[in-house]
């Protein structure tokens, strides 16, 4: 079946620091790639995605790329926040008896100090 | 309006209680989920009602029963819950079934003693 791996953590950063979250995936044919933000005592937030190949998705200085060759989409952000302190979840979305289905990782969490 | 709400925040019960859990968006979508996440642990789909007609049940106990009154609202309700049930349990909603751009809510946390 469908599964996404991404490291647990905690990964604790001083603020201004580059961020790697590793994710990377196995499924059968073509699925679309996310990333989701839960913040503290909240629901989850789409944060970026990608529907293809060499996709890159971006949003709020956040990046990922749509690796097909190496089954990955790694989460990437120059310069971290303490704001940017949240869950982190890669999923794919995946078509499956007619209903897109969407598969989890772990989540990550990310700790920003100052 | 890009909300969807969830009532109560927190909820404690016991193994003989029923109980409802509320979920409400008006962003006119016309899919809603169920999730229950445990601790550390990334939400797993429980139920998906697409246009007010339930369309998914991931393989989830008759204790847990779902129902769509109308498009904006989502009940989960419970009854002779165990212990091991303890979790969030989040709603979320979509434009259509396909839940590509999906909102969440903010999660009911349920604690059965």
């Amino acid at each position: 079946g469908d599964s996404v791996t991404q490291m647990e953590g905690p990964v604790t950063l001083s603020e201004e620091a580059f961020l790697t979250i590793n994710c990377t995936y196995t499924a059968t044919g073509y699925p679309s790639l996310f990333w989701y933000v839960q913040y503290p005592g909240e629901g989850l937030q789409l944060l970026l995605k990608a529907t293809k190949a060499d996709d890159k998705g971006s949003n709020k200085g956040f990046e990922a790329t749509y690796r097909k060759e190496t089954t990955s989409f790694h989460l990437e952000k120059g310069s971290v926040q303490v704001s940017d302190s949240a869950v982190y979840f890669c999923a794919l979305k995946r078509n499956s008896g007619g209903y897109q289905k969407v598969t989890f990782g772990i989540g990550t969490k990310l700790q920003v100090i100052p | 309006d890009t909300e969807v709400t969830q009532t109560p925040k927190h909820l404690v019960m016991g193994m003989t209680n029923k109980k409802s859990l509320k979920c409400e968006q008006h962003m006119g979508h016309r899919a809603m989920y169920w999730y229950k996440q445990k601790a550390k642990k990334p939400p797993e789909l429980m139920f998906v009602y697409s246009y007010e007609k339930l369309s998914i049940n991931e393989s989830v106990p008759s204790r847990f029963s779902p129902e769509c009154p109308n498009s904006s609202l989502l009940n989960l309700h419970l009854h002779a819950l165990q212990p091991e049930d303890s979790a969030l349990y989040l709603c979320a909603s979509s434009r259509n079934r396909d839940p590509y751009e999906q909102y969440f809510g903010p999660g009911t946390r349920l604690t059965v003693t």
